[in-house]
Formats: structure tokens, C-alpha cells, sequence
């Protein structure tokens, strides 16, 4: 069972180069989220999805964007890096009700240089 | 804005001591509280979780306290043992009937644990 799984796990990407971060999910979850950790700062939204087909903006949404084409997938990209989204970059899925637990994937480093 | 704190940033504790990580949240509408725990290179993993309709709830060494009234949580880890060093976050989310909040979840700032051996 491989619970979230992110693709790559480490990427370096010069100022103005584009990317795309892939999550996986097989646990049939609706939700799936994606949040970038720095330092001293947690874990901070960039954006969410409630099912196959939808995206919101989180909290820092600004130069990323996200597409959830299928229910497992949850795409986020970076069309124009900039140096300010060095972070490693977090996947979440959960259920909603009873068992709202989020489970993570390990994580994506991303240097922009 | 910050709606959730999370203090201390970093913890030292010896071995066999008692860690306490205190968290505070302003939106009266969260109703789930979990403690993640996440080891370098990893992702954060759930540990513990309360609602606030109890005001303990324990899980072998790891305890969270909760006091509604101050909008404050904190978690307790008894025995502390080299093997819990790791980054610990506290975390909110709101009721579902708060409408568009969708299950995201509003993580403190983190706290670095140390035991020493």
C-alpha cells in the first residue's frame, strides 16, 4: 500500500524555468492538498481540492497552480520559478467526516536558483 | 495571519524527562486538533488527535491537554526517549458546517525536539 506518493523527490530549477510536482493517492481519498514547508513558518496551503475536477486557493497561492484531471492525481506547477519558492513541497490526502486524518507524502525539495 | 502558535520553537529535554509543547488558536470554529510528527526527510505523520468535546486524551507516553475556554492545546510526551527527536506541529480544523473550510487544516509553526540520551 503506498499511501501518497510525490514525484520527484528533489528538483533544482533555474529563476524563470517551469515545473510540474506530481502527487499520487490509492486510498480513494476526495481531498488532496498541497503545502510547502520553510523554516520556522510550518506548513502553509498553496492549494486543495475537493474532488476530481475542482481546485481553491489556500493561503499562498500566488505562482503556483494546481489541476486534479483524476481523483489519484493532484498536479501542482510552477510556470515561472523564482527564488522565493525554494521549499520542499508537501502532498496531503484525506477523507472528510469521521476519519479526517491527513496523510502525507515525503515530500518534494525544490532549489530555485 | 497566524491562527495558530506553537511555542517553543525548539525543545532540548534528557532522556526520561517530560516534553511540553503548548499551542494557542483563535478561530472558535475549529472542532479537530491533531499533533503531527515528522522525522527529517519524511512527511509529517499523524500521532494524536482530540476534539474539544474532552479535555484530555492520552495514547501511551504522548497526552494532549485541552482547555477550550483559553483556545489553548498542548502536548505532553512522558518518558521522552531519543527515538521521539523529530519536528512536532499542532494543527486546527474547522467544523465542516463552517462551509467552505473543506477539511484544510492550519498548522503552528513547529518545534523541534531534542532528547538527549
Amino acid at each position: 500500500n503506498a499511501g501518497v506518493t510525490q514525484t520527484p523527490k528533489f528538483r533544482v530549477l533555474k529563476t524563470g524555468q517551469s515545473m510540474t510536482l506530481l502527487c499520487a493517492q490509492d486510498m480513494n481519498h476526495e481531498y488532496m492538498y498541497w503545502y510547502r514547508q520553510d523554516p520556522g513558518m510550518g506548513l502553509r496551503l498553496i492549494h486543495y481540492s475537493v474532488g476530481e475536477g475542482t481546485t481553491a486557493k489556500g493561503e499562498v497561492p500566488d505562482g503556483y497552480n494546481v489541476s486534479r484531471l483524476k481523483k489519484q492525481n493532484f498536479l501542482l506547477g510552477l510556470e515561472s520559478a523564482a527564488p522565493s519558492q525554494t521549499s520542499v513541497y508537501f502532498c496531503a490526502s484525506s477523507y472528510w467526516g469521521t476519519a479526517p486524518e491527513a496523510f502525507f507524502g515525503q515530500g518534494t525539495r525544490l532549489t530555485v536558483v | 495571519q497566524q491562527q495558530v502558535k506553537q511555542s517553543p520553537q525548539s525543545l532540548i529535554v534528557q532522556k526520561g524527562g517530560i516534553s511540553i509543547i503548548n499551542c494557542a488558536y483563535e478561530n472558535t470554529a475549529f472542532d479537530y486538533f491533531p499533533w503531527y510528527q515528522q522525522f527529517p526527510g519524511k512527511g509529517p505523520a499523524l500521532l494524536i488527535a482530540i476534539r474539544p468535546d474532552v479535555s484530555e486524551k492520552k495514547e501511551g507516553r504522548f497526552t494532549i491537554s485541552f482547555n477550550k475556554s483559553a483556545k489553548q492545546f498542548s502536548l505532553h510526551i512522558m518518558d521522552s526517549q531519543p527515538g521521539d527527536s523529530a519536528t512536532y506541529f499542532c494543527a486546527a480544523r474547522p467544523d465542516h458546517a463552517g462551509g467552505t473550510s473543506y477539511g484544510k487544516l492550519t498548522f503552528g509553526q513547529g518545534t523541534i525536539l531534542t532528547v538527549h540520551p
